[in-house]
């Protein structure tokens, strides 16, 4: 079974400044997919950055942008020019492909932005 | 575009009672999943319908059962309510391909009394 773990339950940063957001993820797999979620206090999950494990680019969204190492397991968000607005909790969820769209999600990280 | 609907926000039941939650997905959505949230075990798969049939499911017991319409909508039912049921269930609605993105409701919020 694939499991998903973020050892961070929570971060804090400064408004303006950099973080990273950690995941490490286990699967006997090599096709599949992974995403960063975001869940504000309104409760609704946003995905924030997808990354297909068959590219060895890492994804970028404006502000976010991915470490993604396949040998090491491990999926990392940089949150850029950190904004009051992106504390939330970050779920980091992993889908096999053509398995569905089951997503198995890690534990969470709160991210709090200091102003 | 209009988004995920969950039916109803929140909702209180008795221990022993059942209940029924609904989720009309984004129009041309065919996959819908269902998440349970709670505080010590995080979020979990229940189970995912696409085109009214059951394609996945998660290590929930059998007191949690769903169903999909032909129009796509799903409804979720859990009987014999216990306590720790108490959580935030989320839907979510995808297009089919394992690329696309799972577009997510606001929740129900049950409570268990």
């Amino acid at each position: 079974a694939q499991t998903v773990t973020q050892s961070q339950p929570e971060m804090s940063v400064q408004e303006a400044e950099t973080v990273t957001l950690s995941c490490t993820y286990d699967t006997s797999e090599s096709d599949y997919y992974l995403f960063w979620y975001k869940q504000p206090p309104s409760r609704q999950m946003i995905l924030v950055i997808r990354q297909e494990a068959y590219k060895q680019q890492n994804a970028t969204e404006n502000r976010f942008s991915v470490n993604f190492q396949k040998a090491a397991k491990s999926f990392s968000l940089k949150i850029s020019d950190s904004q009051l607005g992106d504390a939330a909790m970050y779920f980091c969820a992993y889908r096999r492909n053509n398995a569905g769209n089951m997503l198995t999600f890690g534990g969470g990280t709160r991210l709090m932005v200091k102003p | 575009k209009a988004g995920v609907t969950q039916t109803p926000r929140y909702l209180i039941k008795t221990r022993g009672q059942q209940v029924t939650l609904s989720c009309s997905p984004i129009s041309g959505h065919r996959s819908v999943s269902w998440y349970q949230q709670t505080p010590g075990q995080g979020l979990q798969f229940l189970f995912e319908y696409f085109s009214e049939t059951q394609r996945n499911k998660g290590n929930f017991p059998g007191r949690f059962s769903g169903r999909q319409f032909s129009n796509s909508r799903s409804e979720m039912n859990v009987s014999t309510l216990e306590l720790g049921d108490s959580a935030l269930y989320l839907c979510a609605s995808s297009l089919e391909g394992s690329w696309t993105e799972a577009f997510f409701g606001q929740g129900t919020r049950l409570t268990v009394v």
